[in-house]
Parts: C-alpha cells; structure tokens; sequence
C-alpha cells in the first residue's frame, strides 16, 4: 500500500542533543512537508520542499533543518537550538503539478526532551 | 497570502448536520479551499476540497460563495465518531499550506 511512513512514534532525548525524524513515502509526491503540533493547538509550518535539493522555510523554521536528498525522504533535524523541542511531529505529501492534489499526512512522531 | 478564519468549537446533536464555516476573504482566484479534520493524536484526514462549485463525496458537502470568501463544511448526519478538530486551510500557488487553529467539533449524543 502506498503511503507516508514516519519512525519512530516515539522519541525521548536528552536536552542538547540533536535529534533527526525520518519522513519516507511511496506516493512518488514530489512536494513533502513538515509540521509541528503542541497540545491542543493547530499545526504550524517548519518547512516544506517541492523538489529533490530544495526546501523553503515555514513559519517555525528556526531551531530546524531539512534535507532533500531523495524524493521520496525528507527528514527532519530538531537540532539544541529549538528552545521547546517536546511536541508532535507530522509529515505530509503531495503531488506537485497537481494544483487540486490532497496532502496525504503519515501519522506523526511524538518527541519529548527532557 | 490567504488566510483562514474558524470558529474554536462548536456542538453539534447525533444525526444532525453540522456546519463548520470558514473565513477566507484574501484568498486568490484559482486558489483551492481543502478541508481536513483531526481526531486526537492522529495524522489530518483529507475530506474534501474545491475551487468554485460546491462539492459533495461520501464524507462531506463543501458550499462555497460566490465571491469565493467563504466556505461551509456539511456533514449531513454527524456521528459521534465526527468528533475532531477540522481544519479549513488554502492552497497558495507555490504549494504552500498552513493550517490554522480549526474548529473543535463535538459530536453530543
């Protein structure tokens, strides 16, 4: 079955250390992103990329980074500079080119830092 | 960039419609509204999207305005399993998508 497979469902790390969130789909989507959630809020933008070897910043970019190596993997690197790394995690995909294409979402990393 | 506004919560009773509006007064014109909806700690469900016409699939009706401002999701007859965040969100041109807070739906019996 196609579809956007996030691991692992649970992280914990200790404060300080970066930490990296895998983002694999099988969708053949050219269009992939990341958003952060916090209890009882919304989702908020971190980044998104339309194509291999390209990525835009989000509303939340800071304390992040992204590669695009691959279309079909996008991960996420919350490095010691976010200030509140702990929060749930979720990527997305979507095909590009296709104004009325869908995100299809995975189903998110939750991280805690202490 | 458009933006959306919703409601925080609203109720709605078991077998009744509920309808979920949105605000999008700076949208573009060939700017899609998508609807999605979240049921806690889960990845967004896609439910159903449009540009102009109102749209109908075997989960939703979306009405939207002639002015394209503003939208309405209709889930003819709620169940409690409805019961979710729902997120009305538009799609930019250069592919970007925001979610807002969204609208808490509550599903009473």
């Amino acid at each position: 079955d196609g579809g956007i497979t996030q691991s692992p469902k649970y992280l914990f790390r200790k404060e300080g250390q970066n930490v990296t969130l895998s983002c694999e789909q099988n969708l053949n989507h050219d269009a992939m992103y990341w958003y952060r959630q916090d209890p009882g809020q919304g989702l908020r933008l971190i980044y998104y990329s339309q194509i291999v070897n390209d990525f835009q910043k989000g509303d939340i970019a800071e304390g992040y980074s992204v590669s695009r190596e691959k279309k079909e993997s996008f991960p996420l690197t919350v490095t010691s500079a976010q200030k509140n790394p702990t929060a749930f995690y979720l990527c997305a995909s979507r095909a590009f080119g296709e104004y009325n294409s869908p995100l299809h979402f995975g189903n998110g990393t939750r991280l805690t830092v202490t | 960039d458009a933006k959306t506004t919703q409601p925080p919560s609203m109720d709605c009773a078991e077998g009744r419609a509920a309808n979920l509006p949105c605000n999008h007064s700076t949208i573009s014109g060939n700017e899609y509204v998508y609807w999605y909806r979240q049921i806690h700690s889960q990845g967004p469900q896609y439910i159903i999207h449009g540009l102009k016409n109102n749209e109908t699939n075997e989960m939703a009706s979306l009405i939207i305005t002639e002015d394209r401002k503003s939208s309405t999701l209709i889930l003819p007859h709620a169940t409690l399993r409805d019961t979710a965040v729902y997120y009305c969100i538009v799609l930019l041109r250069n592919n970007d998508m925001r979610f807002g807070a969204g609208t808490r739906l509550t599903v009473k019996p």
